[in-house]
């Protein structure tokens, strides 16, 4: 079974930056596409971000756009969440998952459900 | 987008069946075999139980099965057993910009 192991949650001031990171256990690290989803404290689940298991291709929630950026290390298979301005309602848990996708006619990646998920690691973002 | 609609909860005694329904749009549930449904446990990470629609992930007990008619997705108990008391949560692609929106979540009790 695939692994998923999240670090990197912590207290955070507005306006803060924090990165997230998911060690993933699986050979096919480059093969299969990955994300972040996320739970704010006694709510439902929001689809933050995910890459393509070739990583050419990145899709952000509204949300986070421009504020998120996903990225992997391949030679460590570790995926990151980089959060910069972050504010009060990005406090959540983060769930680091697998993400397998459907391909339009451009082949261009687009996330279909989220079949592996991480234990999570809380942020919260607080004065 | 808005998220999916779900019942805030639904309850049944062991044995029964029951059925949860996640109401979307055309731009998503009605417009993508892509629906999926997920569990969680107080404390833990949600689980995948159904994709497209109706496949089970390998492992997933047969007493969960999915279904689809027009704009409403539905996940269906059966043998309602006192684990599978949790959160339900249904998801689907859309066609939209927005991508992918989850449901509401349907709190399961087992009486």
């Amino acid at each position: 079974d695939v692994q998923l192991l999240e670090s990197g949650g912590s207290l955070i001031h507005p306006g803060g930056s924090l990165r997230l990171s998911c060690v993933v256990s699986e050979v096919t690290f480059t093969t299969n596409a990955r994300g972040w989803v996320r739970q704010a404290p006694g709510k439902g689940l929001e689809w933050v971000s995910v890459v393509s298991g070739s990583g050419d291709t990145t899709h952000y929630a509204d949300s986070v756009k421009g504020r998120f950026t996903i990225s992997r290390d391949t030679s460590q298979n570790t995926l990151y969440l980089q959060m910069n301005s972050l504010r009060a309602e990005d406090t959540a848990v983060y769930y680091c998952v697998k993400a397998p996708g459907y391909y339009d006619a451009s082949a261009y990646y687009y996330p279909r459900y989220f079949d592996f998920w991480g234990q999570g690691s809380l942020v919260t973002v607080s004065s | 987008q808005s998220a999916l609609t779900q019942p805030a909860s639904v309850s049944g005694s062991p044995g029964q069946s029951i059925t949860i329904s996640c109401t979307g749009t055309s731009s998503d549930v009605g417009g993508h075999n892509h629906v999926s449904w997920y569990q969680q446990h107080p404390g833990k990470a949600p689980t995948l139980m159904i994709y497209d629609v109706s496949d089970r992930p390998s492992g997933v007990s047969y007493r969960f099965s999915g279904s689809k008619s027009g704009n409403t997705a539905s996940l269906t108990i059966s043998g309602l057993q006192a684990e599978d008391e949790a959160i339900y949560f249904c998801s689907s692609s859309t066609t939209t910009s927005v991508l992918y929106v989850f449901g509401t979540g349907t709190k399961v009790t087992v009486l």
